[in-house]
């Protein structure tokens, strides 16, 4: 049972343009979402995160959007640049019981294009 | 530098065989995790561990085993009895198990059975 799914297994975009990678989730019980950078062979960096009380937030390049009611949210990035190419992965965390564990998508190969 | 270091990066193991994964922090994180990498999909949760002494099952805790006899270290064990253990793993930390606070990664080894 997958309760974070990323659709899209890849996405191609030109420099300078917009990239919007999306995440879907089933657990009502998330309430606080992360996105990771990951290059090969390498561990996951932390990118953003947005707490369920927030629909939006905000750092440099990188905006993350969460639609509650729709159990979606997205990750925008602009401009793009060929260093952002990497694999993103979205993750949620719910609170109370679960000890803080995190679950992961499967991930969007993101590739910048020059 | 405050991190998570995970050695070996590389690692063969012949079927049949035990074999641990280390992993040492020292960023003083009360909560520990292994995650696992398989191609194509997420990262998935094997086991965590909240404080010395105490550890959980993650999703896939089958064929693996844990300890945590020291705040920094929380070792992995992939035993015989796990069916297909070659893959990407990940140990991970956070300042606590609750509330809003993102997991950091070490850079992952990669184990290949032979």
């Amino acid at each position: 049972d997958q309760q974070v799914k990323q659709n899209s297994p890849s996405l191609s975009v030109q420099e300078g343009r917009i990239s919007i990678l999306n995440c879907d989730y089933t657990n009502s019980m998330f309430d606080y979402f992360l996105w990771y950078k990951k290059y090969p062979a390498e561990g996951p960096t932390f990118l953003i995160s947005i707490s369920s009380i927030k629909d939006k937030n905000e750092d440099g390049r990188f905006t993350v959007f969460l639609n509650k009611s729709a159990k979606h949210l997205s990750l925008h990035i602009v401009p793009s640049q060929p260093g952002d190419s990497a694999v993103y992965f979205c993750a949620a965390h719910a609170g109370g019981t679960s000890y803080g564990k995190l679950t992961f998508g499967q991930g969007t190969i993101l590739t910048v294009h020059p | 530098d405050g991190g998570i270091t995970q050695s070996p990066k590389y690692l063969f193991r012949k079927e049949g065989q035990n074999v641990t994964l280390s992993c040492e922090q020292n960023l003083n994180h009360d909560a520990m995790y292994w995650y696992r990498q398989d191609p194509g999909q997420g990262l998935r949760l094997i086991y965590y561990s909240q404080i010395v002494n105490d550890f959980q099952k993650g999703d896939i805790a089958e064929g693996y085993s844990v300890s945590r006899e020291k705040k920094e270290s929380f070792p992995l064990t992939v035993t015989s009895a796990q069916k297909n253990p070659t893959a990407f793993y990940l140990c991970a930390s956070s300042p606590r198990l609750t509330g809003n606070t993102e997991a950091f990664f070490g850079q992952g080894t990669r184990l290949t059975v032979v």
